[in-house]
């Protein structure tokens, strides 16, 4: 029970390029969302999804696109890398009502 | 909307020292109320929780009151060790609780412990 992953740890982007945070979770929760993480801003959230082919939108959700073909898988792609995403990016799952599990992070930089 | 105010850090302490961090919170109704703990290089775990008025959420030493009336849900630990420093972030999810609001965690922008020996 591997719980919730995250790829890659350490991500470097220029300006515009395009990439993909993955996360997958091993415990069939209906719940997976991301959030992005400031310094003194606490986490913010991107995008969620309450199950398989149904994402909607967070707080913070502009630059950021998700899909959820899978139970298991919560994809976050970021479109045109601004500066302003340089931030830490979490992803969490869980089953309503229950306790939300944080995989490891990302720290993306874009310069 | 809902929001979630912690104080400042960092926090500086000795060790077996008492530790309060504070958090207030803005919501509507009665939210469930959350103490999420952020170890360095690590995601953040659960800590406590409260999903009631009166409630106290207690684990690993730590505990949290959920007051209504003050809107507060202040964490404390009679003697913290070298082992507690870490981020500690306050957070509520929204009511109702339905698929669609449960996920939706507000945080409060953390507090930052250090604890010395």
């Amino acid at each position: 029970n591997a719980g919730v992953t995250q790829t890659p740890k350490f991500q470097v982007l220029k300006t515009g390029q395009s990439m993909t945070l993955q996360c997958a979770q091993d415990m069939n929760h209906e719940y997976m969302s991301w959030y992005r993480q400031d310094p003194g801003m606490g986490l913010r959230l991107i995008h969620y999804s309450v199950g398989a082919g149904i994402t909607d939108q967070g707080e913070v959700p502009n630059g950021y696109n998700v899909s959820r073909s899978t139970t298991e898988d919560f994809p976050l792609r970021l479109l045109s890398a601004a500066p302003s995403q340089t931030s830490v990016y979490f992803c969490a799952s869980s089953a309503v009502g229950n306790e939300q599990y944080f995989g490891p992070g990302t720290r993306l930089t874009v310069t | 909307g809902d929001s979630v105010t912690q104080m400042e850090g960092p926090v500086t302490l000795s060790e077996e020292a008492f530790l309060t961090i504070n958090c207030t919170y803005t919501a509507t109704g009665y939210p469930s109320l959350f103490w999420y703990v952020q170890y360095p290089g690590e995601g953040l775990q659960l800590l406590l929780k409260a999903t009631k008025a009166d409630d106290k959420g207690s684990n690993k030493g730590f505990e949290a009151t959920y007051r209504k009336e003050t809107t507060s849900f202040h964490l404390e630990k009679g003697s913290v060790q070298v082992s507690d420093s870490a981020v500690y972030f306050c957070a509520l999810s929204p009511v109702p609780v339905t698929t669609d609001s449960w996920g939706k965690l507000q945080f409060g922008a953390g507090t930052q412990v250090v604890v010395t020996p």
